[in-house]
């Protein structure tokens, strides 16, 4: 199967900070996805982009499919943004990565 | 409010007990999966269905059954399970898998205890 890295595993943010996670992946795929999965276990579609840049608000991501990296920016941060962010990426099925684990304290 | 929902949200069984899992959506689309998350561990993707049928099974061992009665309802049907298999069961859906603009939605999750 597609290998998937995160990085970093950890992240301890002041509120108002900013940070930038990563998203490694072993294969050409067509579909990748960032999740946001909240202190009670639901994780909600923050982007699909299996290329290029999107933003939402406060975030954005780059998707660099044909050097196998997407990134996620999270600016000024506020605690509701704390939980895990997975990358999930795939071609028949999705293969997720181990998440970063964002605590924003205030 | 994903348009996954799953019930129940906590269950916690012994090794012998027989249990369900259920999970329906409400976006209309016509696959559906279970993933488990265990601690410290990446989602696993158990079993996909399209369209009704199974496409995928990743190697669960049979103590997991799922059912997929329409393209709206899963279940997972549980027994004889075993303490390790405490995690979290989320559901998810999506339109067609594998295409190229499939976007997956999760349901809030089971948190299963096994003792």
């Amino acid at each position: 199967g597609i290998q998937v890295e995160q990085s970093p595993p950890d992240l301890i943010l002041q509120e108002g900070a900013n940070s930038t996670l990563r998203c490694n992946f072993s294969d050409s795929v067509n579909n990748l996805q960032w999740f946001h999965q909240n202190p009670w276990g639901q994780l909600i579609n923050l982007f699909y982009i299996p290329s290029g840049t999107k933003q939402n608000g406060r975030l954005s991501a780059t998707t660099v499919a044909t050097e196998r990296y997407s990134l996620l920016y999270i600016s000024s941060s506020q605690t509701t943004d704390s939980g895990v962010y997975f990358c999930a990426v795939g071609i028949n099925k999705f293969y997720f990565g181990s998440g970063t684990k964002l605590n924003v304290k205030p | 409010e994903t348009g996954v929902t799953q019930t129940p949200r906590h269950l916690v069984m012994g090794m012998t007990n027989k249990k369900s899992l259920k999970c329906e959506q409400h976006l209309g689309h016509n696959a559906m999966y279970w993933y488990k998350q265990s601690a410290k561990k990446p989602l696993e993707l158990m079993f996909v269905y399209n369209f009704k049928e199974q496409t995928e099974n990743n190697s669960v061992p049979s103590r997991f059954s799922p059912e997929c009665p329409n393209s709206s309802h899963l279940f997972l049907h549980l027994h004889t399970l075993q303490p390790e298999d405490s995690a979290l069961y989320l559901c998810a859906s999506s339109q067609v898998p594998g295409a190229r603009r499939d976007t997956q939605y999760f349901g809030p999750g089971t948190r299963l205890t096994v003792l």
